[in-house]
């Protein structure tokens, strides 16, 4: 069974930092592209990045462009996003999504999610 | 970047068929999927490649694509399928290529 687990939520002021961390189960994670997603309060979803299974490719959301890397860890079966330069408007559900192994991708597989609050 | 536009709600009662639309730029030339979310809960994805069903979704869910409209189409709609409905696709010639639809609220009524 295919899980994806974040963690890493929490609040944190304006400026500052914080890391999000998936671990992934039940595939052959380093297979797979991966994804994050993103949900602000009573808002729609919005796509923050992508990372291909080797790290070779990744892009990113403009809005959150130099301020949020991702990256991931194949010998861990784990993904990251390093959040930077938090603002308000970062506040969100933010969850990782498995893509496709190669090419264009949907997101097939979501964990639950991990809250960010960005707040002074 | 490439916008996709979906209606904000959508009412059907008990039955009937639901038809929720998601328009872009020759989005027919583009692979759309469709994902359900129910309130606090992570979403699903409903219809991939315009028209394939994941395992275990009912055969009920149907999706179509044709010029600047992709359709997701719920026949026979239960309670249960009152949720937010999101169109997606993964423009390859931008450097941002994830994009979701705005969303679409299914009322049942």
């Amino acid at each position: 069974e295919v899980q994806l687990v974040e963690s890493g939520g929490g609040l944190v002021q304006p400026g500052g930092s914080l890391r999000l961390s998936c671990a992934a189960s039940g595939f052959t994670f380093s297979s797979y592209s991966m994804n994050w997603v993103r949900q602000a309060p009573g808002k729609g979803l919005e796509w923050v990045s992508y990372i291909s299974s080797s790290s070779s490719t990744i892009y990113y959301a403009d809005s959150v462009k130099g301020r949020f890397t991702i990256s991931r860890d194949n010998a861990k079966n784990s993904l990251y996003l390093q959040m930077n330069s938090l603002r308000d408007e970062d506040t969100a559900v933010y969850y990782c999504a498995r893509g496709r192994p190669v090419g264009a991708t949907l997101f097939d597989y979501w964990g639950q999610g991990t809250l960010v609050t960005v707040s002074s | 970047s490439y916008v996709l536009t979906q209606p904000p709600s959508v009412s059907v009662a008990p039955g009937q068929t639901a038809r929720i639309t998601c328009g872009g730029n020759n989005i027919g030339s583009k692979s759309v999927h469709w994902y359900q979310q129910k309130p606090g809960q992570a979403p699903v994805l409903v219809v991939y490649d315009d028209s394939d069903r994941p395992s275990g979704i009912p055969e009920r869910f149907s999706g179509s694509n044709s010029g600047n409209t992709a359709t997701l189409t719920i026949s026979r709609v239960e309670a249960g399928d009152e949720a937010d409905y999101y169109c997606q696709v993964w423009d390859s010639s931008s450097d941002h290529p994830g994009v979701f639809g705005g969303g679409t609220k299914l009322t049942v009524l």
